[in-house]
């Protein structure tokens, strides 16, 4: 069975600095693996998703995240954070192109100072 | 902008009260979930259709929550008898076929007093 983990429940980093938030995955194949952030009464929304190839894939926003299988992990960065970026952030997995079961890490919540 | 339509946004329900929410999937898209969001965000998946059918569910054995999503109509989760623990944000997403990604709407945040 598939499982997510965000060892982080809460990150606080002040405006300007570097972000790394991580996600550690367990999977019997190779999945597919995707960041959500959800901003305060909002749905989620897509960040970036890695299918296969490059490791290091680019999102929206100045997000990118590096997918490595030696490790199980697929952590989310960005080189600048803006207090704009203060969210909820959700690590997720599916062994399937197809969406039918996406397993979701408890989120990582950030916290920019500004 | 989210495409997927959710309404209501909020509702509050007492104690053993029916909640109904609706979900309009952006076009497109077969495939649709429900999830239930607590206050510790964590996930719980619910249901799931594709073009109106149950591909999988959550075992209701209290048989409180149904859903449905006919054609040319909003799909929609209802809670029977809604209880406390029952209050939770509940999120509506569809995905296009082959990408496994979702689009969420804002969701409808229940309240059960």
């Amino acid at each position: 069975a598939q499982s997510v983990t965000q060892p982080d429940a809460r990150v606080t980093v002040s405006e300007g600095a570097s972000l790394q938030l991580r996600c550690k995955y367990s999977s019997s194949v190779t999945p597919y693996l995707f960041w959500y952030v959800q901003y305060p009464r909002q749905g989620l929304q897509l960040l970036l998703k890695y299918y296969s190839g490059d490791p290091v894939v680019q999102g929206v926003n100045g997000f990118e995240a590096e997918f490595s299988k030696s490790n199980s992990s697929f952590h989310l960065r960005k080189a600048s954070v803006h207090w704009s970026d203060s969210a909820v952030y959700f690590c997720a997995v599916s062994i399937s192109t197809n969406a039918y079961k996406v397993i979701f890490g408890k989120g990582t919540h950030l916290h920019v100072l500004p | 902008n989210s495409k997927v339509i959710q309404t209501p946004r909020y509702l509050v329900k007492g104690q053993g009260q029916k909640a109904k929410m609706r979900c309009i999937p952006e076009k497109g898209h077969p495939v649709v979930f429900w999830y239930q969001q607590n206050k510790n965000n964590e996930f719980k998946f619910l249901i799931n259709f594709q073009n109106q059918e149950v591909l999988q569910q959550i075992d209701m054995t209290e048989k409180r929550f149904s859903a449905e999503c006919p054609s040319n109509s909003p799909c929609s989760l209802e809670i029977q008898s809604s209880e406390a623990g029952d209050s939770a944000l509940y999120l509506c997403a569809s995905s296009p076929p082959n990408t496994g990604q979702l689009y969420f709407g804002e969701g409808s945040k229940l309240t059960v007093l």
